[in-house]
């Protein structure tokens, strides 16, 4: 079946640091990728997406390049805030068409410091 | 727009006994989603609905839990009798459809629970 493996946490860097989240996964046909955020006390929202091979997905200084041959989704930033302080998930959706079902890692908490 | 609504917030309980949870989706949203989040790991799909179908219940521990989604708008996720293993936070999100990629879920705040 279909799996996401990301780096286990906690992440602690300081401010201005650049950040990267390591996220490999295992899926048949083509999946989407994505990363949710959870930040303290509320819902996972989504932060990226990239739907197909060698596409980037960005969002508030964050990027996340889908490469098929390496099956990695890592998501980087190139200066942290304290702001950026959250749990991140790596998702996928299955990729073999019909009603799919969106499969999670265990996500990885950053903390960063002043 | 209104996002996911779940109640309650937060729940304490004693095992064996029961409890339910209540989540309206987004308007329109036509794929709706419950979700367990043990603390430390992600969360695992519990059940799937299309409407007022389930797609996707393969993962839902039947013989203690259950699920509708009343004419394919609501849902509520009840657990009888709870065990001290199911406590987690229970997420609801929907989407505006399952099929095909790119599927974006928007995640309810989550319902708490703790199981004494």
């Amino acid at each position: 079946g279909n799996s996401v493996t990301q780096m286990e946490g906690p992440v602690t860097l300081s401010e201005e640091a650049f950040l990267t989240i390591n996220c490999t996964y295992t899926a048949t046909g083509y999946p989407s990728l994505f990363w949710y955020v959870q930040y303290p006390g509320e819902g996972l929202q989504l932060l990226l997406k990239a739907t197909k091979a060698d596409d980037k997905g960005s969002n508030k200084g964050f990027e996340a390049t889908y490469r098929k041959e390496t099956t990695s989704f890592h998501l980087e930033k190139g200066s942290v805030q304290v702001s950026d302080s959250a749990v991140y998930f790596c998702a996928l959706t299955g990729g073999t068409g019909g009603y799919q079902k969106v499969t999670f890692g265990i996500g990885t908490k950053l903390q960063v410091i002043p | 727009e209104a996002g996911v609504a779940q109640s309650p917030r937060y729940k304490i309980i004693e095992k064996r006994q029961s409890v339910a949870f209540w989540c309206n989706p987004i308007s329109g949203h036509a794929t709706l989603y419950w979700y367990q989040q043990i603390l430390g790991q992600g969360p695992k799909l519990l059940i799937q609905f299309q409407n007022n179908g389930v797609v996707d219940d393969s993962q839902l521990p039947k013989d203690r839990f259950s699920a509708e989604r009343l004419k394919g708008v609501d849902s509520t996720l009840k657990i009888q009798p709870a065990k001290l293993e199911d406590s987690a936070v229970y997420l609801c999100a929907s989407s505006l459809a399952g099929l095909g990629g790119a599927n974006v879920l928007t995640f309810g705040a989550g319902s708490r629970l703790t199981v004494l």
